[in-house]
């Protein structure tokens, strides 16, 4: 079975540009967690979903930061307009929207904005 | 929110050697993952604990639920090279989500 899918792997762009990473959760999963990983402040939570509703997002850093759900199997975040202090990686976990359920991430989309 | 903290931050240690790390936490929880991150990829759920005193295996790897409920240890045995990696450990209370801790950086020297 396929895990969770992010794309792009990579993205280089200069600030000031919008920015959009996507994500596509395990078939059946119906729980999507957005998360950044910078080695000064580790892996941080900026969003989650259940069942396409947005449940908490108290880690969102400002309103330059965005996130959807379409669909019950994608998702995007969106960055409107990138800054030099967003680079960093981004990943996304899905799990079923259950109390004690794991998350499964996907490999990340590692953006730099110049 | 809730504390998680991992020890030690770094290890370094020879092929092998048997490795230690664990995780404690500020409030109890109720469900304890292990996790490893490889270079460029996300993080592999590696063992999933659901009650206190669990001990469960996978290969070398052994994890185990504190009793308190506010610490997990991690375990592996005659390490490999390929056991390089960063190690987390995650913790739920209640819904379903996971607080993370800060990671251990294990570096095996063949």
């Amino acid at each position: 079975d396929a895990g969770v899918i992010q794309s792009p792997r990579h993205e280089v762009t200069e600030m000031g540009q919008e920015v959009t990473l996507r994500c596509k959760l395990i078939s059946g999963h119906n729980s999507l967690f957005w998360y950044r990983q910078t080695m000064m402040r580790g892996l941080e939570l900026l969003i989650y979903f259940n069942n396409n509703v947005p449940i908490d997002d108290s880690g969102m850093p400002e309103d330059r930061f965005s996130a959807k759900m379409p669909n019950a199997s994608f998702s995007t975040l969106k960055i409107q307009p990138s800054e030099p202090r967003d680079s960093a990686v981004y990943f996304c976990a899905s799990s079923f929207a259950r109390p004690n359920q794991p998350q499964h991430f996907g490999d990340g989309t590692r953006l730099s904005i110049l | 929110g809730q504390q998680l903290n991992q020890s030690p931050q770094s290890m370094f240690i020879q092929e092998g050697e048997d490795v230690s790390m664990n995780c404690t936490s500020s409030s109890i929880f109720n469900t304890w993952l292990w996790y490893k991150q490889d270079p460029g990829e996300g993080p592999v759920l590696l063992i999933a604990l659901y009650k206190a005193g669990e001990l469960t295996s996978n290969g070398r790897l052994t994890a185990q639920f504190g009793t308190t409920r506010k610490d997990s240890f991690l375990n592996i045995s005659a390490s490999i090279p390929s056991d390089v990696g960063i190690y987390f450990c995650a913790g739920q209370w209640t819904g379903n989500q996971f607080y993370f801790g800060t990671g251990t950086s294990l570096t095996v020297i063949p």
